[in-house]
């Protein structure tokens, strides 16, 4: 069984386009988030939704929107995608303070 | 808020040796301390953890340790292997909050 699930695992457009990223997690946690990792591993905090409401969002261009239909998801939408979007993102979840459990990323390539 | 800094950002041991990659933390209200293994193409997992009412903890060939006074902890492991090669991330983050902040990671690549 997979803990955290993102789909697609690779995502490659043109720069201008809306995409977006999937992710499910079945440990019942109550709290998710968004990485991005850059070329260089650093992985930088976007998101965190817990009981599908937002208690953080750093700073973030408003071109990234996540949305959490129940707290088993939380989806990311990217509008007008550019060049330095180019990244992996992951998706986790936890129990608060404790581990994170991250999903296998989604390569994000634009053109 | 809190500032994890972690060294080295690149570490090249044998097979065999020992591996040691250290990190500092800024608040010392940070109590929970994780290490994740990041291996190609694959999202981190957490390999040992240690929360700060205790000093050290091993797991097999992995151990940690904690300094609050100096506010550092260390992950090491010994007898390298090749399948240890990966990007290690430090962590601390508050236990009960929401935010866990990371260090900026150290390639481990261990020889054959």
């Amino acid at each position: 069984d997979t803990a955290v699930s993102q789909t697609p695992k690779y995502l490659v457009t043109q720069m201008g386009n809306d995409k977006s990223i999937k992710c499910e997690q079945n440990l019942g946690h109550d709290t998710m988030y968004w990485y991005k990792q850059d070329s260089k591993k650093f992985l930088k905090i976007m998101f965190s939704y817990n009981n599908k409401e937002l208690i953080i969002n750093e700073t973030v261009p408003n071109r990234f929107s996540p949305k959490s239909p129940d707290k088993a998801h939380l989806n990311l939408h990217i509008n007008s995608l550019e060049l330095g979007d180019s990244a992996v993102y992951f998706c986790a979840s936890s129990a608060p303070g404790n581990e994170q459990f991250f999903g296998p990323g989604t390569r994000l390539t634009v053109l | 808020g809190e500032n994890v800094e972690q060294h080295p950002s690149t570490l090249s041991v044998q097979e065999g040796d020992s591996a040691v990659i250290k990190c500092t933390y800024s608040d010392s209200a940070s109590n929970y301390f994780p290490w994740y293994k990041q291996e190609l193409g694959k999202g981190p997992q957490l390999i040992i953890d240690i929360r700060s009412n205790v000093g050290e903890k091993k797991d097999q060939r992995i151990a940690v340790t904690l300094n609050k006074t100096a506010k550092h902890f260390s992950l090491h492991i010994t007898e390298t292997q090749p399948e240890d090669s990966a990007v290690y991330f430090c962590a601390a983050m508050i236990e009960g909050s929401y935010i866990p902040t990371f260090g900026r990671g150290t390639s481990l690549i261990v020889h054959p």
